[in-house]
């Protein structure tokens, strides 16, 4: 019962470069989203995605692009990464797109860029 | 703009009393209030939530309040344990807005024997 699959759990970028973490989940569900976390500042809203397809933008979406072209995945891609995208990175997904109904979280990947 | 904040960065409990998280909002709109707890190295796990026509909602230990007036919620652990030693994430989101939670920075609460 894998839940949601976060890879990598760590990596060390140069600043420049480019990189995909992914996210793969595999309870069927249509609702996934990546968050940042950084100190004092609780998790922002990267992206999201209401199905295969379709994605919207969240709260932070500069410097990171994501397409869901299954239900199952949806990879966030730094274009050109920068210092200030380190930070640990959660994908999360739900059945349902009410309120009040809980996402799951995968276990993050810890970036890092010098 | 911080819609969603929790102003206590850390909070220290006696085990077996009563350890109170507290979460203040700005945003009216706001539908529903979720409290995730978080272990180091791990992804936030959701504990219990609230609609906002609701003023109270338990699940075992955990209770939640929720004072609209105020814009102001708390999450209520009784008993404290050990286990509970983690940080605690308020969420909110709108009706149709499970995937776009907005989060408060979070308390780290201790549970001392």
């Amino acid at each position: 019962n894998a839940g949601v699959t976060q890879t990598p759990k760590f990596q060390v970028l140069k600043t420049g470069q480019s990189m995909t973490l992914q996210c793969a989940q595999d309870m069927n569900h249509e609702y996934m989203s990546w968050y940042r976390q950084d100190p004092g500042m609780g998790l922002r809203l990267i992206h999201y995605s209401v199905g295969a397809g379709i994605t919207d933008q969240g709260e932070v979406p500069n410097g990171y692009n994501v397409s869901r072209s299954t239900t199952e995945d949806f990879p966030l891609r730094l274009l050109s990464a920068a210092p200030s995208q380190t930070s640990v990175y959660f994908c999360a997904s739900s059945s349902s797109v009410l309120g009040g109904q809980p996402q799951h979280f995968g276990d993050g990947t810890r970036l890092s860029i010098l | 703009d911080q819609q969603v904040k929790q102003n206590s960065p850390s909070l220290s409990v006696q085990e077996g009393r009563i350890s109170i998280l507290n979460c203040d909002y700005t945003n009216s709109m706001f539908d529903y209030f979720l409290w995730y707890k978080k272990y180091p190295a791990e992804g936030p796990t959701f504990l219990i939530s609230i609609s906002s026509i609701k003023d109270k909602n338990e699940d075992g230990r955990f209770t939640v309040f929720l004072n609209k007036s105020a814009k102001h919620l708390s999450l209520h652990i009784v008993p404290s344990q050990p286990g509970d030693s983690a940080v605690y994430f308020c969420a909110a989101s709108g009706i149709q807005g499970a995937q776009k939670l907005v989060f408060g920075q979070g308390t780290r609460l201790t549970i001392n024997p």
